[in-house]
């Protein structure tokens, strides 16, 4: 069975720094291009940050670009993003999503991590 | 980047109910456009790939049509747990984008 288990989330001050993890199991994780999907409270889903299976290509949004970096370690099948310098309008539940095997759309999605961005 | 707009951003419908939602690419994207399932407090849930490939498990009720840039999820006869807001991707190209999702409400 498929898992993704983000952690890492919390309460954070404007211009401070976060790291979330997702555990996977269940598959190849090595296999998969991996992304990081946020969504603010009450609002739309909106895409962060990408990574292949290898960790060799990265991709970002225009809104996380240098501030925000997605590394993943294949030998823990752990995702990482490290978010620096975060903006009050960041506050969002992120979810970490496994590409799907047809290359479209992410089948599997974690349960979600809080980041609170406020003073 | 390319934007991802729905249409409508909400609708009410009864159960035995025939609804379609659409979404428009800004530009073409091909076969790289699914739709996605969202109820409160859960994680998306993926409907629909490759613009019309049901996912394993999604009831045979939805359905998924369009190509380039015009793309449409029709739900054949709403059941109760239908109720939820849906949203379209594309992923052709970086940054992935979603439509701001379509609410589908109980009337």
């Amino acid at each position: 069975e498929v898992q993704l288990l983000e952690s890492g989330g919390g309460l954070v001050q404007p211009g401070g720094s976060l790291r979330l993890s997702c555990a996977a199991s269940g598959f190849t994780f090595s296999s998969y291009p991996m992304s990081w999907v946020r969504q603010a409270p009450g609002k739309g889903l909106e895409w962060v940050s990408g990574i292949d299976g290898s960790g060799g290509d990265t991709y970002y949004a225009d809104s996380v670009k240098g501030r925000f970096t997605i590394s993943r370690d294949n030998s823990k099948n752990t995702l990482y993003l490290q978010m620096n310098s975060l903006r009050a309008g960041e506050t969002a539940i992120y979810y970490c999503a496994k590409r799907h095997i047809a290359a479209v759309g992410f089948d599997y999605w974690g349960q979600g991590t809080l980041v609170t961005v406020s003073s | 980047d390319i934007q991802m707009t729905q249409s409508p951003s909400s609708v009410s419908a009864s159960v035995g109910d025939r609804v379609t939602i659409a979404c428009r690419a800004s530009q073409a994207v091909g076969s790289w456009f699914a739709w996605y399932q969202q109820k409160p407090g859960k994680a998306p849930k993926l409907l629909i790939y490759a613009e019309s490939t049901l996912q394993s498990g999604v009831p045979s009720r939805f359905s998924g049509s369009g190509s380039g840039t015009d793309f449409t999820l029709t739900i054949s006869s709403l059941q109760p747990e239908d109720f939820a807001t849906y949203y379209c991707q594309q992923a052709k190209i970086f940054p992935y984008t979603f439509g701001q999702g379509t609410k589908l409400e109980i009337k």
